[in-house]
């Protein structure tokens, strides 16, 4: 298995809703990333996770709210977003924080209404 | 602070047309270089990627880069487009005494035209 999985892979939420979106790794990478991507943009790191403890943290409004519940699983928790939230929301993982490149899944667009 | 520029915002060619896309970064130390694609509604995919050795890289679908250290590039470049290479193009690097952070370009948006 050598892919990120990202679910749901579309999300329409309102400004008082609560979701959480979803990322998963069955490589054995123990870093793992948030990053938010708009469009015709770069993608902008949001977070970073490193044995499942956060590693950095790229002044992200606490609206977000990542967790690491194993090395395979990346969640970011979503309250109170902004319409300007809406984007593609990608993970990544990595074999380690110090090896090789990045896996990006799929991503999930968010629609913040 | 790192940073990287892709001079091409936009480049429009026709198939069969070769193709150099032109990234330069911005870091003194040793790092690892990446051109990642993304096709129109997908995900980013890894093109190729420098990290030590021969400064000349092939990557996926006829695509190769030059590492060039001392014009701090990292230019990519196909000798002949096809229509499927439409896409937004994405050099990023990482400096190796960092936690694995990429910083990415603005990116480029080829167009092939058939």
């Amino acid at each position: 298995d050598t892919e990120v999985t990202q679910t749901p892979k579309h999300l329409v939420m309102g400004m008082t809703n609560k979701k959480s979106l979803k990322c998963e790794q069955h490589m054995g990478h123990r870093a793992m990333y948030w990053y938010k991507q708009k469009a015709k943009k770069p993608p902008e790191l949001m977070f970073v996770y490193s044995y499942e403890k956060l590693s950095i943290n790229e002044s992200v409004p606490s609206r977000f709210s990542p967790e690491c519940p194993n090395s395979s699983l990346l969640n970011l928790h979503l309250h109170a977003l902004q319409p300007e939230d809406s984007a593609l929301y990608l993970c990544a993982s990595r074999r380690d924080v110090g090896g090789n490149e990045q896996f990006f899944g799929p991503g999930t667009r968010l629609t913040v209404l | 602070a790192q940073s990287v520029s892709q001079h091409n915002h936009h480049v429009i060619l026709s198939e069969a047309a070769s193709l150099e896309l032109g990234c330069n970064y911005s870091y003194g130390g040793t790092v690892n270089l990446f051109w990642y694609v993304q096709y129109p509604g997908q995900h980013l995919q890894l093109l190729l990627k420098y990290f030590s050795g021969d400064p000349l890289v092939k990557g996926i679908k006829g695509f190769e880069a030059e590492f060039i250290k001392s014009k701090f590039s990292f230019n990519l470049r196909k000798p002949s487009v096809q229509w499927s290479d439409t896409a937004e193009y994405f050099c990023a690097v990482r400096s190796s005494g960092n936690t694995g952070k990429l910083i990415f370009g603005q990116g480029t948006t080829l167009q092939v035209k058939p």
